[in-house]
């Protein structure tokens, strides 16, 4: 099953903050963060295991709520180099050896 | 260090006829993934390869598939091509498949008439 992200889209101004949900209907054991700049790969950002600590980077940080099955990136104070979209990735563990990634948030951070 | 390489970048085909792609990994990854990314649909799962075998299977149909050589390096091949296939193939390697970090390749796009 699919993850489901919200929001779709977001427009931001420099420096301005954003949330970006990533909802499963199955339990979890990790959930993963990538962002994609247009035209290239994908980039790992972070990965929140069960049981684990909220994480962060730089300004951009991310929980992971076990029971609802969610998980939330926050990016503080955005530069523009946060433009790109970004995607979560779930693994319900017990060797499953895949992530299933949601459909993206596209953030575009303006001067 | 290298990163991961997937040859060709660009392809056209038209419907009916197959294509393969081929993906490098990073030097000491043992496990290749891909994907199939679209417009609005985000990354579908396509298989998991690790030690040669396939570990995960995506809920695609059977034309396509994939492979793993003693070397690591992957290809998928997508027989009877349709026009829904036009997608860009991402490959990505990992040390184990498990929870750790993927490295993605730039893609192959392919594009189907």
């Amino acid at each position: 099953q699919q993850p489901v992200q919200s929001p779709q889209a977001v427009i931001l101004r420099e420096g301005e903050d954003a949330v970006i949900n990533c909802s499963s209907s199955k339990a979890l054991y990790s959930v993963h963060w990538y962002r994609q700049k247009h035209g290239e790969a994908p980039i790992f950002l972070m990965i929140l295991l069960k049981g684990g600590e909220q994480k962060g980077h730089d300004k951009i940080s991310a929980s992971f709520n076990e029971k609802k099955q969610q998980s939330s990136l926050y990016l503080t104070a955005s530069q523009l180099s946060y433009s790109g979209t970004y995607f979560c990735g779930t693994d319900s563990g017990g060797s499953n050896y895949k992530l299933t990634f949601g459909k993206g948030t596209l953030l575009t951070v303006n001067p | 260090k290298a990163g991961v390489t997937q040859t060709p970048r660009y392809l056209i085909k038209t419907r009916g006829q197959q294509v393969t792609l081929s993906c490098s990994p990073i030097s000491g990854h043992r496990s290749v993934s891909w994907y199939q990314q679209t417009p609005g649909q985000g990354l579908q799962f396509l298989f998991e390869y690790f030690s040669e075998t396939q570990r995960n299977k995506g809920n695609f149909p059977g034309r396509f598939s994939g492979r793993q050589f003693s070397n690591s390096r992957s290809e998928m091949n997508v027989s009877t091509l349709e026009l829904g296939d036009s997608a860009l193939y991402l490959c990505a390697s990992s040390w184990d498949g498990g929870t750790g970090e993927l490295f993605f390749g730039e893609g192959s796009r392919l594009t189907v008439l």
